[in-house]
């Protein structure tokens, strides 16, 4: 079985300070992990994706996540808020690539001027 | 890279009524096609699985004679809210597995039954 767990619902983070949104998982083989962020009232789009290479994955929007296996972990981080990402941001975790995903319940980032 | 359609991206109906919303691949085929269903303030989650040319796979506790999937050409999965009730309102968003297993996101459809 498979699970996300996304710790704390609602961030707040100063503008120009360092993002951090935590994200557990876990799954009985090795997972392919993906954080996706929402804006209101739109779809998901894709920041980055984990499918079993490097651990340290980089995306859009400059951010990162690194993947952590004796944590089960896959935390998505930025060095440095802008006003523009504030949003909400979900984990999701897959088995296998092109099949279901499970999502975490979500983190909502806010950027504080 | 690939774009998945959703259409209509608001639609509001009364109580009772049937809705139906249509999920497009643009620029890709797609076998494969998944429903979500998203509360306010709360995640994603899955409703069904989307086959072309077969039945779609339901996932416990979704209806499957009140949420009817049909999934007709490689490009177009669409999803009928049959009889609504105000409970069905939600935001419901497709997605689409493209070349590489790549799943891609619709832009949502907000559902709001009267």
């Amino acid at each position: 079985a498979q699970s996300v767990t996304q710790l704390g619902s609602h961030v707040s983070v100063s503008e120009g300070a360092l993002v951090l949104l935590r994200c557990n998982y876990s799954s009985s083989v090795p997972p392919y992990l993906f954080w996706y962020v929402q804006y209101p009232n739109q779809g998901l789009q894709l920041l980055l994706k984990y499918t079993s290479a490097a651990t340290l994955v980089k995306g859009i929007n400059g951010f990162e996540a690194e993947f952590k296996k004796s944590e089960t972990s896959f935390h998505l981080t930025k060095p440095s808020a802008h006003m523009s990402d504030a949003a909400e941001y979900f984990c999701a975790v897959s088995e296998v690539t092109g099949n279901q995903f499970y999502f975490g319940t979500g983190t909502s980032l806010t950027v504080i001027p | 890279g690939a774009v998945v359609s959703q259409h209509p991206s608001r639609v509001i109906c009364k109580s009772g009524t049937s809705v139906k919303i249509e999920c497009r691949s643009l620029d890709f085929q797609a076998t494969t096609m998944f429903w979500y269903r998203q509360f306010p303030k709360q995640s994603l989650m899955l409703m069904a699985t989307s086959n072309e040319g077969s039945k779609a796979t339901y996932e416990q506790g979704v209806e499957k004679d009140k949420f009817l999937i049909n999934h007709a050409s490689l490009t177009l999965s669409t999803l009928t809210v049959t009889s609504a009730h105000p409970e069905d309102s939600s935001f419901y968003i497709c997605s689409a597995i493209g070349s590489y297993d790549e799943q891609f996101f619709g832009p949502g459809t907000r559902l709001t039954v009267l």
